[in-house]
């Protein structure tokens, strides 16, 4: 079954610094997304993207924020300048027209 | 706006007993519905969607949700757990005309022998 690939699993940073999380989208997919999780809370949206353009973003996914496409396979969130609130778990999703996501496993980031 | 209340933050089970997570949702418009399962330090996975058509609807593991539109809900169920089964199981509603996922809070459930 096909699946949606995360790297790193997890990720420790110093505050101030620079992130990138990396994904591989499921290759028929069309659209994109970036969710985080902090402990013990519920699953938040954090951007759509569409047609190599942000299709809808939440309040949380501020100017710090940015995603990309680079290539055909990859869909990165870059965070340029973490601070200690960005310690959550990270979760790339892809899914068709329609339908359901397919979530990837996952990246912790936790900023020291 | 859309919204996704699960009542219920903990639900202990014993095994072999059967299990309810209700999840209730909030939409202007008409929705997509979704449950996810999220085991310990794992991601998460589809257990089950409507989309359309029939209002009940079987998933993996034995899981099956309804959609009740009058009441605008869609609550989990399975007859009879499993140790196994122990996990948060999240709640997620998306308006058919947009993309964005947005989950409840989620329920613990907690099966033990």
């Amino acid at each position: 079954e096909p699946e949606v690939t995360q790297t790193p699993s997890h990720q420790v940073t110093q505050m101030g610094q620079e992130v990138i999380l990396r994904c591989v989208p499921i290759s028929n997919h069309l659209y994109f997304y970036w969710y985080r999780q902090i402990l013990g809370q519920k699953v938040e949206f954090l951007v759509s993207f569409y047609n190599n353009e942000i299709s809808e973003k939440s309040e949380i996914f501020d100017d710090q924020f940015s995603v990309e496409r680079p290539d055909g396979s990859n869909f990165t969130l870059k965070i340029r300048s973490t601070k200690l609130e960005d310690s959550a778990m990270y979760f790339c999703a892809s899914s068709e027209e329609g339908g359901g996501y397919t979530f990837g496993s996952g990246t912790r980031l936790t900023v020291v | 706006a859309q919204s996704v209340t699960q009542l219920d933050s903990q639900v202990p089970v014993f095994e072999e007993a059967p299990v309810e997570l209700r999840c209730n949702y909030s939409s202007s418009v008409s929705v997509y519905l979704f449950w996810y399962v999220q085991y310990p330090n794992q991601g998460l996975q589809l257990l089950l969607k409507y989309l359309s058509g029939s209002t009940l609807v079987k998933g993996i593991n034995g899981f099956e949700a309804e959609f009740n539109k009058s009441q605008t809900s869609f609550h989990l169920r399975k007859p009879s757990v499993h140790i196994s089964d122990t996990a948060e199981y999240f709640c997620a509603v998306r308006d058919t005309g947009f993309q964005k996922l947005v989950f409840g809070t989620g329920t613990r459930l907690l099966v033990s022998p």
